[in-house]
C-alpha cells in the first residue's frame, strides 16, 4: 500500500533553516509528483509547491519562492522540502502528499503524517 | 486570486444528510477536490475532480459543481464522520494557483 514516511518534529530559531524529509513506498517514485503543503495551527492549508521524481521539474507558490527548495533522491524514493530564513509564523504541521499524475499537479490522493516545525527564540 | 469560502461549521443528526458548500467566482469551471481531517491526523481524499470517489470512500459521499458553488454531500451521517472538511481546486491562471477552502466542522449530534 502506498505509505509517505516523513521526519520528525523539529525546533528552530528564526533565521535558521530546516529540511523535512518524506520516504515513499508501495509505489514507483518516479510515476508521481509529490506536493508539499503546511497547515498553521488552527489554520487552513497553504500549497508551498511540487515536485517531480519524474523529471525533477518544480513549481512553487510565488509567495515562498524565495525560501523553498523542493528536492528528490530517486535512489532513495525520498523527497525533501527544505524552508530557509524561518520566522516564527512558519510554525505549522508540513505534510508531503503524492499527486496523481507525473507530469503535472493533479490531485494530492496520499499523504504523510505531517511534521510539525516549531519557530521560536 | 481565488478565495474558497466554506462555512465554518455544519451540524447534523445521525441518518440525516450533510452539504458543505464551497464557494468562489466560477469554481464550477474548475475542478475541486475534497478532503476529510480528523484531529490531529493528515487529510484524507474523499472526493476528486467534483463528483469521483478514491477506493475505499463510501458511496455516501458525493460531489457536485456548478457555477459558484461546489458542494460535498454525505448521506446516512455516522459518528465517524465527525471531521474537518477542506475543498481545494488548481488554478494554472491565478498568481496562487493551488487554493484550499477555509474549512467547515462537520459535528455530528
Amino acid at each position: 500500500q502506498v505509505q509517505l514516511v516523513q521526519s520528525g518534529a523539529e525546533v528552530k530559531k528564526p533565521g535558521a533553516s530546516v529540511k523535512v524529509s518524506c520516504k515513499a513506498s508501495g509505489y514507483t517514485f518516479s510515476s508521481n509528483g509529490i506536493s508539499w503543503v503546511r497547515q498553521a495551527p488552527g489554520q487552513t492549508f497553504e500549497w508551498m509547491g511540487w515536485i517531480t521524481p519524474y523529471s525533477g521539474d518544480t513549481k512553487y507558490e510565488l509567495n515562498l519562492q524565495d525560501r523553498v527548495t523542493l528536492t528528490t533522491d530517486t535512489s532513495t524514493s525520498t523527497a525533501y522540502m527544505e524552508l530557509r530564513s524561518l520566522r516564527p509564523d512558519d510554525t505549522a504541521v508540513y505534510y508531503c502528499a503524492r499527486d496523481a499524475s507525473a507530469y503535472d499537479i493533479s490531485v494530492a490522493d496520499y499523504w504523510g503524517q505531517g511534521t510539525l516545525v516549531t519557530v521560536s527564540s | 486570486s481565488h478565495v474558497l469560502t466554506q462555512p465554518l461549521s455544519v451540524s447534523v443528526a445521525p441518518g440525516k444528510t450533510a452539504r458543505i458548500t464551497c464557494g468562489g467566482k466560477d469554481v464550477g469551471s474548475k475542478s475541486v477536490h475534497w478532503y476529510q481531517q480528523k484531529p490531529g491526523q493528515a487529510p484524507v481524499l474523499v472526493i476528486y475532480y467534483d463528483d469521483d470517489r478514491p477506493s475505499g470512500i463510501p458511496d455516501r459521499f458525493s460531489g457536485s459543481n456548478s457555477g459558484d458553488t461546489a458542494t460535498l454531500t454525505i448521506r446516512r451521517v455516522e459518528a465517524g464522520d465527525e471531521a474537518d472538511y477542506y475543498c481545494q481546486m488548481w488554478d494554472d491562471n491565478s498568481d496562487h494557483p493551488y487554493v484550499f477552502g477555509t474549512g467547515t466542522k462537520v459535528t455530528v449530534l
